[in-house]
């Protein structure tokens, strides 16, 4: 069964400071890895997308990377503004059938 | 552009009862999929619809089914509500259909409590 395995659950961090949330997958072939930004009671919005080609893609503050030999991924934020607090999800699409697995989101906690 | 807007946000309903949401995509937009998403479980795939068409489906029982009109708006149905069946329900839109590299524009969601 194809998973995605995200950490930590959730992470507080003061303003101004980095983070980075991890994402590791077992989906294979594999055909993109996006990641999404949901706020409360929001719906998710995408971040970064990134076939298995790449290996880095940057979306202002937000740094996504990708390694598809170790099949792990990693967001990156800089400068953290409260505006960061937020779910992160990690969404890897098969390339076999297109199906996307969810990863269960990192919580991140900006505190001024 | 008019993103993609969910109704009714809200909904209250109690065991037993049936309800239907209904997603309207972004205008030229022809795939709709839907999602469950809970606390402990994350966001669940529930189908994709693509020009009316059931193009995809996740692992829910029949108590779920949906539905694709010609102006590429969805409505989903959930019948005989169980207390577990309380979720944000989310859809989402893309130009066509399958995963891919179609990026999907989620909805602001329903949010569903069973009583």
């Amino acid at each position: 069964k194809n998973q995605v395995e995200q950490s930590p659950q959730s992470l507080i961090i003061l303003e101004g400071k980095n983070c980075t949330l991890q994402c590791n997958y077992t989906v294979s072939p594999f055909s993109n890895l996006r990641w999404y930004k949901q706020d409360t009671g929001r719906g998710p919005v995408s971040l970064t997308i990134m076939t298995f080609s790449e290996n880095t893609k940057s979306n202002g503050r937000y740094t996504a990377t990708l390694d598809a030999d170790t099949k792990q991924s990693s967001l990156h934020i800089t400068a953290s503004q409260l505006s960061d607090s937020a779910s992160y999800i990690c969404v890897v699409t098969s390339r076999n059938d297109y199906k996307l697995s969810f990863g269960a989101g990192t919580t991140v906690t900006v505190r001024a | 552009k008019a993103g993609v807007t969910q109704t009714p946000r809200y909904l209250i309903k109690t065991r037993g009862q049936q309800v239907t949401l209904s997603c309207s995509p972004i205008s030229g937009h022809r795939s709709v999929s839907w999602y469950q998403q809970t606390p402990g479980q994350g966001l669940q795939f529930l189908f994709e619809y693509f020009s009316e068409t059931q193009r995809n489906k996740g692992n829910f029982p029949g108590r779920f089914s949906g539905r694709q009109f010609s102006n590429s708006r969805s409505e989903m149905n959930v019948s005989t509500l169980e207390l577990g069946d309380s979720a944000l329900y989310l859809c989402a839109s893309s130009l066509v259909a399958g995963g891919g590299y179609n990026e999907q524009f989620f909805g602001p969601g329903t949010r569903l409590t069973v009583l």
